[in-house]
């Protein structure tokens, strides 16, 4: 699987959006781009995937730019309940294989 | 529909003792990882398993650390003869299939503190 890099930790002011960058410069071209959060030291989250095409849904959106090489994940109107660790996975879907999680980008929404 | 459960959500042992995690995939899921996270680190891979099969144990100590899913019941990570290292969160996801379901939603999480 592809390697990302995210950074370390961002902060965000409550009722705006989060715009959390993932770089993958080496992804390849069956490989899909994961997001899940963990919450303080809850089991991580599922949030949203996308191969090449943008992707929406009730919790964020996924833009994923063209070359693929970089994506950002958008919380549109961020709440002290989206404080949480990010994490930005590529991984090749359909062969059911392992998740690695990198180190991810703390989340720190503030009033 | 109910999530990935996990029992107990905190186990205390002694060394030497066993401990016996157990994992019941959301409903309709047929594949089971278990992952570990040490205190102040990342989340690591242990083990794949299907139904009465394991797929990838890559991710497993050689030694102690085993890993079941029976045709009945939940999957099981056993840990035999704790040590004060294997102290952790020990967390369960399931997937429905290998094909375009296989996203792994994940349980709350055992906490094994070994004395």
């Amino acid at each position: 699987d592809a390697k990302t890099t995210q950074p370390p930790s961002m902060d965000c002011a409550e009722g705006r959006a989060a715009n959390l960058p993932c770089n993958h410069s080496t992804i390849s071209g069956n490989e899909y781009v994961y997001w899940y959060r963990q919450i303080h030291s809850q089991g991580p989250q599922y949030i949203i995937h996308g191969l090449k095409n943008n992707e929406t849904n009730e919790m964020a959106s996924l833009i994923i730019t063209e070359d693929r090489k970089s994506s950002t994940l958008i919380l549109p109107h961020a709440t002290l309940r989206d404080t949480a660790v990010y994490y930005c996975i590529v991984r090749v879907t359909g062969t059911a294989s392992k998740l690695t999680f990198g180190t991810g980008t703390r989340l720190q929404v503030t009033l | 529909n109910a999530g990935v459960m996990q029992n107990p959500r905190h186990l205390v042992r002694r060394r030497g003792q066993e401990a016996r995690l157990r994992c019941s995939p959301m409903k309709g899921h047929s594949h089971v990882y278990w992952y570990r996270q040490l205190p102040e680190e990342g989340l690591k891979f242990m083990v794949y398993l299907q139904k009465e099969n394991i797929i990838d144990e890559s991710g497993m100590p050689k030694e102690r650390f085993s890993a079941e899913f029976p045709k009945e019941g939940p999957s099981i990570l056993r840990i035999q003869q704790v040590v004060r290292g294997d102290s952790a969160a020990y967390f369960c996801a399931s997937s429905r299939d290998r094909g375009a379901g296989d996203t792994q939603y994940f349980g709350p999480g055992t906490r094994l503190t070994v004395l």
